[in-house]
């Protein structure tokens, strides 16, 4: 099975702020992943596709990129309605596998 | 609008079975492949099992493997999760999710989400 490691598991920003998170694989996925915003109680939303793919209808402040092993997700300039945690996707071969996910807390 | 609605969550005791359905509308369901997604309390997300448009190809992840069968009905736009032999470790939010894009072979990004049925597994 491909693991996904996300890092870091939490990080405090304030609103404006430029966050980055990471996501490893453990092996090679090429371009197969995707990333997830998840906020309590409710269901998860594609965000990115095909590592650097913007889903339709997602801010632009929101990019990813990297391919193989390496993964980014890069909010631009946090906004309010950000605080969530992110998950990354393989969507290489099943089982398809999650990154442990990264909470997004207000400083 | 494209919606998924999941029933048939609750409370079963160990060793016991329950029928999760996912109703789609707002799409040509029988176009995509289908998913399920679940989330323990307070956990992450792991990929359940898949379908493929006309119900011939399934996957599942190891852990219910052999316990869960996953089938849809395409003339009533509805897919299907059927659990027996249920554990504790079953105990979760499922989600299911339409595949991103309308193909033969599955992008497996997962567009959109149910909003989740609760499945408790106690005595």
């Amino acid at each position: 099975d491909i693991q996904m490691t996300q890092s870091p598991s939490s990080v405090s920003a304030s609103v404006g702020d430029r966050v980055t998170i990471t996501c490893r694989a453990s092996q090679g996925i090429s371009s197969w992943l995707a990333w997830y915003q998840q906020k309590p109680g409710k269901a998860p939303k594609l965000l990115i596709y095909a590592a650097s793919s913007l889903q339709s209808g997602v801010p632009s402040r929101f990019s990813g990129s990297g391919s193989g092993t390496d993964f980014t997700l890069t909010i631009s300039s946090l906004q309010p309605e950000d605080f969530a945690t992110y998950y990354c996707q393989q969507a290489n071969s099943p089982p398809l596998t999650f990154g442990g996910g990264t909470k997004v807390e207000i400083k | 609008e494209v919606q998924l609605v999941e029933s048939g969550g609750g409370l079963v005791q160990p060793g016991g079975s329950l029928r999760l359905s996912c109703a789609a509308s707002g799409f040509t369901f029988s176009s995509y492949w289908m998913h399920w997604v679940r989330q323990a309390p307070g956990k992450g997300l792991v990929w359940v099992s898949r379908i493929n448009s006309d119900g011939s190809s399934t996957s599942y992840a190891d852990s219910v493997k052999g316990r869960f069968t996953i089938s849809r009905d395409n003339a009533k736009n509805t897919l299907y999760l059927q659990m027996n032999s249920l554990r504790a470790e079953d105990t979760a939010v499922y989600y299911c999710a339409r595949d991103l894009l309308r193909l033969a072979t599955p992008s497996n990004w997962f567009d959109p989400w149910g909003q989740g049925t609760l499945v408790t597994v106690s005595s």
